[in-house]
């Protein structure tokens, strides 16, 4: 079974760039894959920040479009998610995915997430 | 963007009764449907997916449907460990989208 784990600061100051990797582990990142990133604010739902295919293709939510960049090291079996600018608003707990996508999804069955790690925009 | 509703917000059950939770789309996903189990401090658990086949290592207690872009998640027998909040997700096309969950708590 896939398992991922996303490592990077907890505390991040406002304008500066939060920066976060994830770990790939039991799955070659190199598969027919969708690898993501999601967060969560304190108390409140799920939100989608950014995905790349295997091969390097990315998605943004447009939302967040202008200040995220997300990148692969098949190398290493990870990959990597920047987001500049941040605000208290991107205070959250972030989480890394093998997810969903698509008609049909590849090996839906190793859907995956990591334990996930909270980012506090503080001054 | 298609938007996901999810309801009720809140649903009080008791040990061993049946849950009834809903999920509507803006539009159509066909059968793009994921439902997560959330628990406190915890990240979302994959239960059901193409809103009716189970994940793996999951209950048969926990099962999906779908009607048009109304999709519901039902289980049956609630157990203690089954107490949390629920969210559905769309994954037909970018951006991947979320309802608000529904949190499912003991009566």
């Amino acid at each position: 079974q896939v398992q991922l784990q996303e490592s990077g600061p907890g505390l991040v100051k406002p304008s500066e760039t939060l920066s976060l990797t994830c770990n790939v582990s039991n799955y070659s990142i190199r598969s027919d894959s969708y690898w993501g990133w999601f967060r969560q604010p304190p108390g409140k739902g799920l939100e989608w920040i950014a995905s790349i295919y295997h091969w390097g293709g990315t998605y943004y939510n447009p939302s967040l479009r202008s200040r995220v960049t997300i990148s692969v090291d098949t190398s290493k079996n990870q990959f990597s998610l920047k987001m500049t600018s941040v605000t208290v608003a991107d205070t959250a707990v972030y989480y890394c995915a093998r997810h969903l996508i698509g008609t049909p999804p590849p090996d839906p069955q190793n859907v995956g997430w990591s334990r996930g790690s909270l980012v506090t925009v503080f001054s | 963007e298609i938007v996901m509703t999810q309801s009720p917000a809140t649903l009080s059950v008791s040990p061993g009764e049946r849950a009834t939770l809903s999920c509507r789309a803006s539009q159509s996903i066909s059968s793009n449907l994921a439902w997560y189990q959330q628990q406190p401090g915890q990240a979302p658990r994959l239960l059901i997916y193409g809103a009716s086949t189970r994940a793996t290592g999951i209950p048969a207690r926990f099962s999906g449907s779908e009607s048009g872009t109304r999709f519901t998640l039902t289980i049956s027998g609630l157990q203690s460990e089954d107490f949390g909040v629920y969210y559905c997700q769309q994954y037909i096309n970018w951006p991947l989208t979320f309802g608000g969950g529904t949190k499912v708590e003991i009566k």
